[in-house]
């Protein structure tokens, strides 16, 4: 079955710091890839997405990159804000409407000024 | 656009009473609704996956009987948390598929606190 697994947290790092969060995934196919970012005490926010390999999702500063060949999908930012201290999980789903997503336990990260 | 609401957004109640969780689609229709649990510092898990007009599909392991899920309408479904015990004391999560599309809307939670 699918399964997805990121590096365990808590990530703690100091403003302005480089983020990398690793994401690996097994799945049959081609997935869809997701990065979700849950502030506290909030719901999940879709971060960002990539639907094929080679394609990079961005937004707000992140970026991760969909490797078929080593079934990656890491989160980077270059510069964090103490405003990204937040739990990040890293999801796919495959096929059509109603698939179901499938997590990874979820890495938090504490950003310090 | 794409925005899927709770209600409430925390509850809580005395054990043995039923408890009921709205999620809303606000301006598009969900033909399919997840329902996630999550625990404190944890991974969410998928409980059930409901089509509108047809009988949600549990997980395995989840209990249908104690976990009522009703998807009447393209913009609502619902989770009734039937007598409630500490144990099901958690972080509800509700999610919304649009049409072909992959993707999934999540709301907010709800904070269920049974004493």
């Amino acid at each position: 079955g699918n399964s997805v697994t990121q590096m365990e947290g808590p990530v703690t790092l100091s403003e302005e710091a480089f983020l990398t969060i690793n994401c690996t995934y097994t799945a049959t196919g081609y997935p869809s890839l997701f990065w979700y970012v849950q502030y506290p005490g909030e719901g999940l926010q879709l971060l960002l997405k990539a639907t094929k390999a080679d394609d990079k999702g961005s937004n707000k500063g992140f970026e991760a990159t969909y490797r078929k060949e080593t079934t990656s999908f890491h989160l980077e930012k270059g510069s964090v804000q103490v405003s990204d201290s937040a739990v990040y999980f890293c999801a796919l789903t495959r096929g059509a409407a109603g698939n179901k997503l499938t997590f990874g336990g979820g890495t938090r990260v504490l950003v310090k000024p | 656009g794409a925005v899927v609401s709770q209600h409430p957004s925390w509850v809580i109640c005395k054990s043995g009473t039923s408890v009921k969780i709205e999620c809303r689609s606000l301006d598009f229709q969900a033909t399919t609704m997840f329902w996630y649990r999550q625990f404190p510092k944890q991974s969410l898990m998928l409980m059930a996956t409901s089509n509108e007009g047809s009988k949600a599909t549990y997980e395995q392991g989840v209990e249908k009987d104690k976990f009522l899920i009703n998807h009447a309408s393209l913009t609502l479904s619902t989770l009734t948390v039937t007598s409630a015990h500490p144990e099901d004391s958690s972080f509800y999560i509700c999610s919304a598929g649009q049409g072909r599309s992959y993707e999934q809307y999540f709301g907010p939670g709800t904070r269920l606190t049974v004493t």
